[in-house]
């Protein structure tokens, strides 16, 4: 399997523009996460979905923040209208986590955004 | 609320051990977790404790004791690849855990 995989890898954009950042979780995983990386902050989880549906999304800081995932195999993060503040390392992770157990979560190589 | 504290940065020399503590209170526990971040790229998972004791993994062991809040990272026979941030993350638990994460440990490793 190629792992987590995310698009695109970076992305500069201007205050005020929408941004999209993509996902395609490890097939036949489960629960996908949406988590922030800033220096200020460290790693933050945004949301997270299990078999699609939208679990927990209190870690969205705002009403500008949407995530979806129409299919198991893919998910959007989506950030309109965009601020500089939102200028961080984007990563979704996967997992087969069901019911009570945990098992490790997989990141993908990360979405470096910049909103100037 | 989760409070996850871990120190800010370490320094080592090749082939020394370096034990790197987290210690954290949450509402909630059901495991902890520590990865491994280079510079640029993405988490990986090292190990997870979710009893209390030590789990050893070839260099790498992790130790848990849920009643103080703490858990230890142990690295042995440092390489110089093992420079990187080591990141402590607790899962709270319930149907479904969330990873909540300390703000990771720099280690730098010294020839």
């Amino acid at each position: 399997d190629a792992g987590v995989i995310q698009s695109p890898r970076h992305e500069v954009t201007e205050m005020g523009q929408e941004v999209t950042l993509r996902c395609k979780p490890i097939s036949g995983h489960n629960s996908l996460f949406w988590y922030r990386q800033t220096m200020m902050r460290g790693l933050e989880l945004l949301i997270y979905f299990n078999n699609n549906v939208p679990i927990d999304d209190s870690g969205m800081p705002e009403d500008r923040f949407s995530a979806k995932m129409p299919n198991a195999s893919f998910s959007t993060l989506k950030i309109q209208p965009s601020e500089p503040r939102d200028s961080a390392v984007y990563f979704c992770a996967s997992s087969l986590g069901t019911g009570t157990e945990n098992t490790e979560a997989f990141f993908g190589q990360g979405t470096r955004l910049t909103v100037v | 609320g989760q409070n996850i504290d871990q120190p800010t940065e370490m320094t080592a020399t090749e082939g020394a051990i370096v034990q790197i503590n987290c210690t954290y209170q949450t509402s909630g526990f059901n495991g902890l977790f520590w990865y491994q971040q280079h510079a640029g790229e993405a988490p990986t998972f090292l190990s997870y404790n979710v009893l209390d004791g030590l789990e050893e993994k070839g260099r790498f062991s992790s130790f848990l004791s849920r009643s103080k809040g703490y858990s230890y990272l142990l690295l042995k026979e440092l390489q110089m690849k093992d420079s990187a941030s080591y990141l402590c993350a607790v899962n709270r638990g319930s149907t479904l855990g969330r990873l909540y994460f300390g703000r990771g440990t720099q280690l730098t490793v010294w020839p």
